[in-house]
């Protein structure tokens, strides 16, 4: 296993289209995470998977964004009618339960214009 | 809720010296963990290092030390014998005792760029 990776690295995407990341968590990792981090800021919590479960979601996590595990493994976060300020790098992380360490993936970096 | 401020959004430091990043937090909790992370450019964020608040003990790791104050809320950096590869965005963390890993409050990150 090399770690959390994500698809794809880069998405250019026009305003008002709809897109969808992947995330794959290190495989014996039960718990997931999406974040959100903006130019010069430090990666903001949107919201948490464990296995299949989606237990809890920031108020960052408009309702045009929806993520899925959905067989506790892989996870999509799909962002729809993308605005400009979408504009982002999205990080996946995962853990296992009680650990005290996240493992990141190189996040996919969302640009809308 | 949990603050995590880091004053300096970029330093530099001669390659072989020494530097050290500052961070600090502000909690109502008295145990809970502090991280430091490293996002290289293009590369995925690493942890560095991580200390316990009911330890007094202060972490270190190789080159890599922290200077934990609880009293203060200060947790810094500092990192040794500077490398070229510690280039980086680094980013100081909280994250309270019995909540997951991923859960933790970041700071905004300080860009340190060793200079050859």
């Amino acid at each position: 296993d090399t770690g959390v990776s994500q698809d794809p690295r880069h998405k250019i995407t026009k305003r008002g289209q709809n897109v969808t990341f992947r995330c794959d968590p290190i495989s014996e990792h039960n718990r997931l995470y999406w974040y959100r981090q903006t130019l010069g800021q430090g990666p903001e919590f949107l919201t948490y998977f464990q296995n299949e479960a989606q237990l809890e979601k920031s108020r960052l996590l408009s309702d045009r964004f929806s993520a899925e595990r959905p067989k506790g493994s892989f996870s999509t976060l799909e962002i729809q009618r993308t605005e400009q300020g979408d504009s982002a790098m999205y990080l996946c992380a995962s853990s296992i339960q009680g650990g005290t360490e996240a493992f990141f993936g190189q996040g996919t970096r969302l640009t809308v214009v | 809720a949990q603050t995590v401020t880091q004053s300096q959004p970029e330093m530099s430091v001669q390659e072989a010296e020494t530097v050290t990043l500052s961070c600090t937090y502000d909690t109502s909790e008295n145990n809970y963990y502090l991280f430091w992370y490293k996002q290289p450019p293009s590369r995925q964020m690493i942890l560095v290092i991580r200390q316990e608040a009911y330890k007094q003990q202060n972490a270190t790791e190789n080159r890599f030390s922290v200077n934990f104050q609880k009293a203060a809320k200060s947790f810094s950096l500092k990192i040794s014998d500077s490398q070229l590869g510690d280039t980086a965005m680094y980013f100081c963390a909280f994250m309270k005792l019995n909540t997951n890993a991923g859960k933790s409050t970041f700071g905004d990150g300080t860009t340190l760029t060793v200079k050859p």
